[in-house]
């Protein structure tokens, strides 16, 4: 049974441009969240997603979007990027939407 | 007043030392989660409680419902659980919130 996994592990984009993160849950897990974390602080909860519907958002402009595959990876999608989202990308998947979560390694964005 | 707060934010112990993190939130959740992240950004979750207790190794986590209150111990703790301690809480359905984070150093 694989983890959860994220790609790519590190990202440099210029400010304006748009970003696709990926994430592949782990086996038979039907339940994605993305998380952004800023440096020192806490993960803020960007959006979930259960059986490839939108599943609750937190507060997060609509330039932050996402998408969920029938085998239940998914991507996070960023457009016209500001120099505010660089952070550090979590996807957790779990096996129901209020099961544990299994956090992937992330991925860190840098916007210059 | 943040929903979920966490108690100390940062804390320095002895190899070996019995550590106590507090975790208190505002809200009604559905389970509360201890979650580990080391330097570099992996999370890993320790615990899922909805109630009373569960032990994993050197770790123990409890919860009291009524007092919107829990606590992860490390008994004998070890350089190796250097690291920061984050409490996040479920909402029914509803997203995951977190809490600031606790940052364990223990020192050899």
């Amino acid at each position: 049974e694989t983890g959860v996994t994220q790609s790519p592990t590190h990202l440099i984009k210029t400010r304006g441009q748009q970003v696709t993160l990926r994430c592949s849950s782990q086996s038979g897990h039907n339940t994605v969240s993305w998380y952004q974390q800023a440096l020192g602080q806490g993960p803020q909860f960007i959006f979930q997603y259960y059986r490839e519907e939108e599943n609750g958002r937190g507060n997060f402009p609509p330039r932050f979007s996402g998408l969920q595959f029938p085998n239940y990876s998914s991507e996070l999608n960023v457009n016209a990027l500001e120099l505010d989202d660089s952070a550090l990308y979590l996807c957790a998947s779990s096996l129901v939407r209020e099961s544990e979560q299994f956090f992937g390694p992330g991925t860190r964005l840098t916007v210059l | 007043k943040n929903e979920v707060e966490q108690s100390p934010q940062n804390l320095t112990a002895q190899e070996g030392e019995f550590i106590t993190i507090n975790c208190s939130y505002s809200v009604g959740i559905s389970a509360l989660h201890w979650l580990q992240q080391h330097p570099g950004g992996g999370i890993v979750s320790l615990f899922m409680l909805s109630s009373g207790k569960k032990k994993h190794g050197r770790l123990i986590a409890t919860i009291n419902i009524q007092e919107k209150h829990s606590s992860l111990h490390i008994t004998a703790s070890h350089p190796r659980d250097s690291a920061v301690y984050i409490c996040a809480v479920g909402h029914y359905g509803q997203n995951f919130v977190f809490g600031p984070g606790t940052r364990l150093s223990v020192l050899p």
